[in-house]
């Protein structure tokens, strides 16, 4: 597919278990960004990569949550020690190049389930 | 501090009727403005963006929005609704510079009625 892709599409953990949701971006696309929305809201900004370096992981909310993306395609986020309030869908998102000027493409999300 | 506001969380239309969904931003310089759709259990996605020049900038089914740059509002519109366009509906700004991520709205319910 010429799609984002992610997996899984559905993830249940139990609290203080670590998770890894997965991101392939389009092919050849230099940004890629995660996103964390939470139910009933518009997404926030978690990290930015363009290729491999991660530019900005400012929106990261603790020091649980780790991102990668070693070969400056597929992407990881990790959370570790899951607890409730990480409960949302996490979105990854790709653009063309490192312009803000460019439509970023999302993947269907994961939904993550913290019980 | 940068935001974006859509101010009506719940719009509903009749098909065939013409359909507004607003947005307003908060920023200083000028910003990229998009706007997303969302289906359920689906991703966001693309509908259309201002980067620069004419106001009017037109997208994908149809739809549209008006730049006003003295009332910092980017309103999606679309002459003729469809109950197909039931979705919900996201503005977003991204700052420009190095900060190019996408600050969004909390999202406007669209539903057109048949």
């Amino acid at each position: 597919g010429a799609g984002v892709s992610q997996s899984p599409r559905y993830k249940v953990a139990k609290r203080g278990q670590d998770v890894a949701l997965r991101c392939d971006p389009i092919s050849g696309h230099v940004s890629l960004f995660w996103y964390q929305q939470a139910l009933g809201q518009g997404p926030e900004f978690l990290t930015y990569f363009q290729n491999e370096a991660q530019l900005d992981k400012s929106g990261l909310p603790s020091d649980r949550f780790f991102a990668e993306r070693p070969e400056g395609s597929v992407s990881t986020l990790k959370i570790q020690r899951t607890q409730q309030e990480d409960s949302a869908v996490y979105l990854c998102a790709s653009s063309p190049s490192g312009q803000g000027n460019q439509p970023q493409h999302f993947g269907d999300g994961t939904r993550l389930s913290i019980l | 501090a940068q935001s974006v506001a859509q101010p009506e969380d719940q719009v509903n239309v009749a098909e065939g009727n013409p359909l507004t969904v607003k947005c307003t931003y908060s920023v200083s310089g000028n910003p990229y403005l998009f706007w997303y759709v969302q289906y359920p259990n689906r991703g966001l996605q693309f509908l259309l963006k201002y980067i620069t020049g004419d106001n009017l900038v037109k997208g994908s089914y149809g739809f549209e929005a008006e730049f006003n740059k003295s009332q910092t509002s980017f309103h999606l519109k679309k002459p003729s609704a469809l109950v197909s366009d039931s979705a919900l509906y996201f503005c977003a700004v991204s700052f420009g510079g190095s900060a190019r991520q996408l600050t969004f709205g909390s999202g406007t319910q669209l539903t057109v009625l048949p």
